[in-house]
């Protein structure tokens, strides 16, 4: 059974502080991951996605992925109000002649002022 | 532009209804895939269409039937629902069903109530 884990949270961060959110799979086969921010009553939205080992960086948000260790993070840096959501860690997986996304519970990030 | 839509925002049907979900985008993709999500739970894959054709189904009872006009339409009929169907239901896409690649971006879904 392929897994995504993910802490559920609530993690509640001040405003302007660093948010971390981690996530581990299982598959070690795996080759691209994703993080999806989804508010309240809304659809998931992308805002990442990696595929190599190392840092990838797009504004405030900071993707790290170590294939060895099995795990992904995302760092929101400045976080602000506006970045309370649920954010979804995904993880392509192979299935037969193509892949699919199996997606973790979701961290729930509260930014208080 | 990385838009899906979805119409309609809202659905209320009873258990002996019969309706329809349509989805769209215009980005050239050539994967598309429904999914249904419940509250406080992640996205749950029901279908997914590569190039037109289905190639995943999850055990989704019959009453969900998917259908894909073509490159950029699907729809998901509804048929005798139950009320634990009730959920938001997400459409996505993805530029192909590559194992490599799985970037998908979603609609902003329909929120179904079966009564």
């Amino acid at each position: 059974q392929k897994e995504v884990e993910q802490n559920s949270g609530p993690l509640s961060v001040p405003e302007g502080a660093i948010a971390s959110l981690n996530c581990t799979y299982s598959d070690r086969g795996s080759q691209s991951f994703f993080w999806y921010r989804q508010y309240s009553g809304k659809s998931p939205e992308l805002i990442m996605s990696i595929y190599s080992n190392g840092d990838k960086e797009d504004g405030r948000f900071t993707a790290q992925l170590n294939k060895a260790s099995q795990y992904v993070s995302l760092l929101i840096r400045d976080s602000q109000p506006s970045d309370s959501a649920t954010y979804l860690c995904a993880v392509g997986v192979y299935g037969g002649s193509q892949g699919n996304l199996i997606f973790g519970k979701g961290t729930k990030l509260s930014v208080k002022p | 532009d990385t838009e899906v839509t979805q119409t309609p925002k809202h659905l209320v049907m009873g258990m002996t209804n019969k309706k329809s979900l349509k989805c769209e985008q215009h980005m050239g993709h050539r994967a598309m895939y429904w999914y249904k999500q419940k509250a406080k739970k992640p996205p749950e894959l029901m279908f997914v269409y590569s190039y037109e054709k289905l190639s995943i189904n999850e055990s989704v009872p019959s009453r969900f039937s998917p259908e894909c006009p073509n490159s950029s339409l699907l729809n998901l009929h509804l048929h005798a629902l139950q009320p634990e169907d009730s959920a938001l239901y997400l459409c996505a896409s993805s530029q192909d069903p590559s194992p490599t690649t799985y970037e998908q971006y979603f609609g902003p879904g329909t929120r179904l109530t079966v009564t």
